[in-house]
C-alpha cells in the first residue's frame, strides 16, 4: 500500500514571493504522482502530473514539481505567487499497476497575503 | 463539453437513514471514481466503476455501494448513516481503459451532514 505525507499543513507567504509545498510518498511499487488544487467550495483541479520521463514537470498557473525517486519526494514550486493562488493543495499518488485510484495527502493550505 | 456535475450540493440526514448521491460524468468518460473528504483531510478512495462494473474498492464497509449506468452517470448509496459519514463526497470521471492513467476530472462535490 502507498501513503503520502505533506510536510506542512499551512504555508503563509507574501504576494510575489516564491513558494514550495513539500510532498513525500511511500510505496513498494512504481507510482504516478499528482498535485491537485482545491478552491473553497469547489472540487479538485489537476495542476500537474508525473507519469514518466523528465523529472521536472510543468503545470498550469505557473506551477512546477520535481520528482526525486531517491528521496521519494514530489515538491511543488512556484517562483512568484499571487493572491489568487490561495487554496488547499493536495499531493496524490497512484500505483502504476492499479489504474487511476488515487491516494491523497492531508493537504497544505497556501495563504498568499498582500 | 460539459464538466462533471453532482447533485445535490448539500444534504442533511439523521443517523440510520439512507442517502443517494448522484454524479454525471464528463462527456465521453467511461470511468467514475468516488471519494470521501472529511473536514480538514484529504480525499479517500471509496470505489471505482468502469463500464458499469466495480473496478476497485477502498477501505469502506459494504453499506457504501454504487452503480454506474449505461450513460456512465453514477450513484453512491450509503445505508445506515453514521455521524462519521459527514463529509464532502467527490465524484471524478475519466476516459480510457481499466488501469489507464487518464486524467480524472472532479465534480464540485456533495456536502453531507449527518445529525
Amino acid at each position: 500500500a502507498q501513503s503520502v505525507t505533506q510536510l506542512d499543513s499551512q504555508v503563509p507567504v507574501f504576494e510575489e514571493a516564491p513558494v514550495e509545498l513539500r510532498c513525500n510518498y511511500s510505496s513498494s511499487v512504481s507510482v504516478y504522482l499528482f498535485w491537485y488544487v482545491q478552491y473553497p467550495n469547489q472540487g479538485l483541479q489537476l495542476l500537474l502530473k508525473y507519469l514518466s520521463g523528465s523529472t521536472l514537470v510543468k503545470g498550469i498557473n505557473g506551477f512546477e514539481a520535481e520528482f526525486n525517486k531517491s528521496q521519494t519526494s514530489f515538491h511543488l514550486r512556484k517562483p512568484s505567487v499571487h493572491i489568487s493562488d490561495t487554496a488547499e493543495y493536495f499531493c496524490a499518488v497512484s500505483e502504476v499497476t492499479s489504474g487511476s485510484r488515487l491516494t491523497f495527502g492531508e493537504g497544505t493550505q497556501l495563504t498568499v497575503n498582500p | 463539453e460539459t464538466g462533471v456535475t453532482q447533485s445535490p450540493t448539500h444534504l442533511i440526514k439523521t443517523r440510520g437513514q439512507q442517502v443517494t448521491l448522484r454524479c454525471s460524468s464528463q462527456s465521453g468518460h467511461n470511468t467514475v471514481s468516488w471519494y470521501q473528504q472529511a473536514l480538514g483531510q484529504g480525499p479517500q478512495f471509496i470505489f471505482q466503476y468502469y463500464r458499469e462494473e466495480e473496478n476497485g474498492r477502498g477501505n469502506f464497509p459494504p453499506r457504501f455501494s454504487g452503480l454506474q449506468f449505461p450513460n456512465y452517470s453514477s450513484e453512491l448509496n450509503v445505508n445506515a448513516l453514521e455521524l462519521d459519514d459527514s463529509a464532502l463526497y467527490l465524484c471524478a470521471s475519466s476516459s480510457g481503459t481499466s488501469g489507464s492513467q487518464e486524467t480524472q476530472y472532479f465534480g464540485p462535490g456533495t456536502r453531507l451532514l449527518v445529525l
